[in-house]
């Protein structure tokens, strides 16, 4: 089916570290993929997508590239901040469908 | 409005009662979604309207979940005879055009607990 599998948490990492959160999708269709954050006492809002494969979505200095080959879209940050804390969520839309399905998503805590 | 607003935000409901939980889409925003959220899981697709049409609504769970829009804007998810197992976040979200690509903008959901 049109699944995404996402890295399971909950990540806790200390403040500049290097973060990667790995999502992969299974190859049906041609899906477009997000991410999709959750601050703490917030509603769910999208950081970066990207449509096709090998395009580079950005935001906020999160990056994550669609990977065909691999069938992957891990986020990725140089150096993650106590701001950054929150829940990710990668998603997938297929074409013709607007329907979003989610990773069961990953909690991320950043200490000073 | 300047986003996606829900309600009521919190809902309290003994087994069995029926509740309606509304939608209030961003003006002009054509598609509408509905999403289940468990505690610890990620948002589940419900049902999708342009406009007024349903166009999909193969992810409500039983026949006790019904969804409308009438209108083409507000929306209203209702729940018949509600079971424990019906206690989630119910989350909507609207987008601007029927477009794979086009961002969904989420409500702050509303979060149902049966008794």
């Amino acid at each position: 089916g049109n699944s995404v599998t996402q890295m399971e948490g909950p990540v806790t990492l200390s403040e500049e570290a290097f973060l990667t959160i790995n999502c992969t999708y299974t190859a049906t269709g041609y899906p477009s993929l997000f991410w999709y954050v959750q601050y703490p006492g917030e509603g769910l809002q999208l950081l970066l997508k990207a449509t096709k494969a090998d395009d580079k979505g950005s935001n906020k200095g999160f990056e994550a590239t669609y990977r065909k080959e691999t069938t992957s879209f891990h986020l990725e940050k140089g150096s993650v901040q106590v701001s950054d804390s929150a829940v990710y969520f990668c998603a997938r839309v297929n074409f013709g469908n607007e329907k979003l399905t989610f990773g069961t998503g990953t909690r991320l805590t950043i200490i000073p | 409005g300047a986003g996606v607003s829900q309600s009521p935000r919190y809902k309290v409901a003994k087994r069995g009662q029926d509740v309606a939980l509304r939608c209030d889409p961003i003006s002009g925003h054509v598609s509408l979604f509905w999403y289940q959220q468990a505690l610890g899981q990620g948002p589940e697709f419900l049902t999708y309207f342009q406009n007024e049409a349903q166009l999909d609504k193969s992810g409500l769970p039983s026949d006790r979940f019904f969804a409308e829009r009438p209108e083409g804007s507000v929306s209203t998810l209702k729940i018949q005879r509600t079971q424990q197992e019906d206690s989630a976040v119910y989350l909507c979200a609207s987008s601007f055009y029927g477009a794979p690509g086009n961002e969904q903008f989420f409500g702050p959901g509303t979060r149902l607990t049966v008794l």
